[in-house]
């Protein structure tokens, strides 16, 4: 089974950028493995905030956004907010059917 | 309101079985691929497998470690899906997730996500 690899953990300062990455053991992310991005809160069920590399739901704030970048997919957060404080799971489709999810990243907002 | 409901999880042996439930309401469920996912506490989310709709022979895929004990079913007359587990572990311990995928403008994405319920194996 593929490992997809994160980031365990990040600190960014409110109003800044930071850019989460997601790794695969099996060589470059590519659109191929339709990235996801879904931010998990304490106590919360998942939400998902990115799908297919960079595609946004109605509900995801305009200050995320999902790309390719040097091989893995990518989450970058422009505008920190302390409620984006948050664990963020990367997800990655296999041969079209099987999912495997990242160890995910604790974003700190400080 | 648009929401999955999980449902029916709780406290069984090593060895027990238990089948939990993912009911749709505000929307029709038969259209769409179930997944489950699932998370033991202070861990990471992990997939656990899906179904696939009528339209995809209601396919199914499992991680390695449940294939073979655990079955994703659905009855799309109840607007629901089922993950029955059998020849439980105590490492199966965990907050049960369903969500759907579904076609958002032409692309398929995971959308609403249950609450979970939570399965605990346990002598």
């Amino acid at each position: 089974q593929a490992v997809v690899t994160q980031e365990p953990s990040l600190t960014v300062s409110p109003g800044g950028t930071v850019t989460l990455t997601c790794g695969s053991s099996t060589g470059a992310v590519t659109s191929g493995h339709y990235p996801y991005w879904v931010q998990q809160k304490p106590g919360q069920a998942p939400r998902t905030l990115i799908y297919d590399t960079s595609n946004k739901h109605s509900w995801t704030p305009a200050r995320f956004s999902g790309s390719l970048l040097g091989g893995k997919a990518a989450l970058t957060l422009s505008g920190a907010q302390p409620e984006d404080e948050a664990e963020y799971y990367c997800l990655l489709f296999y041969s079209g059917a099987y999912v495997v999810f990242g160890g995910g990243t604790k974003l700190t907002v400080l | 309101e648009v929401q999955l409901v999980e449902s029916g999880g709780g406290l069984v042996q090593p060895g027990g079985s238990l089948k939990i439930s993912c009911a749709a309401s505000g929307f029709t469920l038969s259209g769409s691929a179930v997944h489950w996912v699932r998370q033991a506490s202070g861990k990471g989310l992990e997939w656990v497998g899906h179904i696939r709709s009528k339209t995809n022979n209601y396919a199914t895929a499992y991680v390695a470690s449940v294939k073979g004990r655990f079955t994703i079913s659905r009855d799309d007359s109840k607007n629901t899906a089922y993950l029955q587990m059998n020849s439980l572990k105590t490492e199966d311990t965990a907050v049960y997730y369903c969500t759907r995928l579904t076609t958002v403008n032409t692309l398929e994405a995971f959308d609403i996500w249950g609450q979970g319920t939570m399965v605990t194996v346990s002598s």
